[in-house]
């Protein structure tokens, strides 16, 4: 499975967009972009995945660019609930592999 | 109605002692795993299994043994614990092998004295 950038932390102020980078610009075109995220003590969470598309969901929305090689989740107004670690995750389409996750964005909701 | 549960939340324990922790899932899923997630936060897969079928086993001591007795319940037991086993270990569970959306339960925090 390729490998993944993400900033190590982001700040954001409640009620406004957070915008969450990923880069995987190994990604091979069986390859989707999974996301997910974890609030402090908890388990983490699936939010959403996509192969080539944009895709959005009652979460979030993600934005892949044309060539695939970097994403964005959205979260469109963020509450203080959101703040979380938010990993990006890519994996082979019928990968028969348990999700890797990486050290992840650490996105601190501000008020 | 808890999707993935795990029994105990919290486990404090002695060096050399044997712990099992539950889990049990009622999705309906194929697939179930155990990750550790240790003091510096990384989330790593130790096994998973198909249908009661052992599928992934990482690089994880002997001590550390699953067990599935239905597809619905997989449960981790730890032999002689050592002070590096304190960790959280949490459950997931996914409708098949191939799928990329995890369910996790809460997490098992065990503490090793």
């Amino acid at each position: 499975d390729a490998k993944t950038t993400q900033p190590t932390s982001m700040d954001c102020a409640e009620g406004r967009a957070a915008n969450l980078p990923c880069n995987h610009s190994t990604i091979s075109g069986n390859e989707y972009v999974y996301w997910y995220r974890q609030i402090h003590s908890q388990g983490p969470q699936y939010i959403i995945h996509g192969l080539k598309n944009n895709e959005t969901n009652e979460m979030a929305s993600l934005i892949i660019t044309e060539d695939r090689k970097s994403s964005t989740l959205i979260l469109p107004h963020a509450t203080l609930r959101d703040t979380a670690v938010y990993y990006c995750i890519v994996r082979v389409v019928t990968g028969r592999r348990a999700l890797t996750f990486g050290s992840g964005t650490r996105l601190q909701v501000q008020p | 109605d808890t999707a993935v549960s795990q029994t105990p939340k919290y486990l404090v324990t002695q060096m050399g002692n044997d712990k099992s922790i539950k889990c049990e899932q009622n999705l309906g899923h194929d697939t179930m795993y155990w990750y550790k997630q240790d003091s510096k936060k990384f989330l790593k897969i130790m096994f998973s299994y198909n249908n009661k079928e052992l599928i992934i086993n990482e690089t994880v001591p002997n001590r550390f043994s699953p067990k599935s007795p239905d597809k619905a319940h997989l449960n981790l037991h730890i032999n002689s614990l050592e002070l590096g086993d304190s960790a959280v270990y949490f459950c997931a569970s996914s409708q098949a092998r191939t799928s990329g959306e995890l369910f996790f339960g809460e997490g098992s925090r065990l503490t090793v004295l």
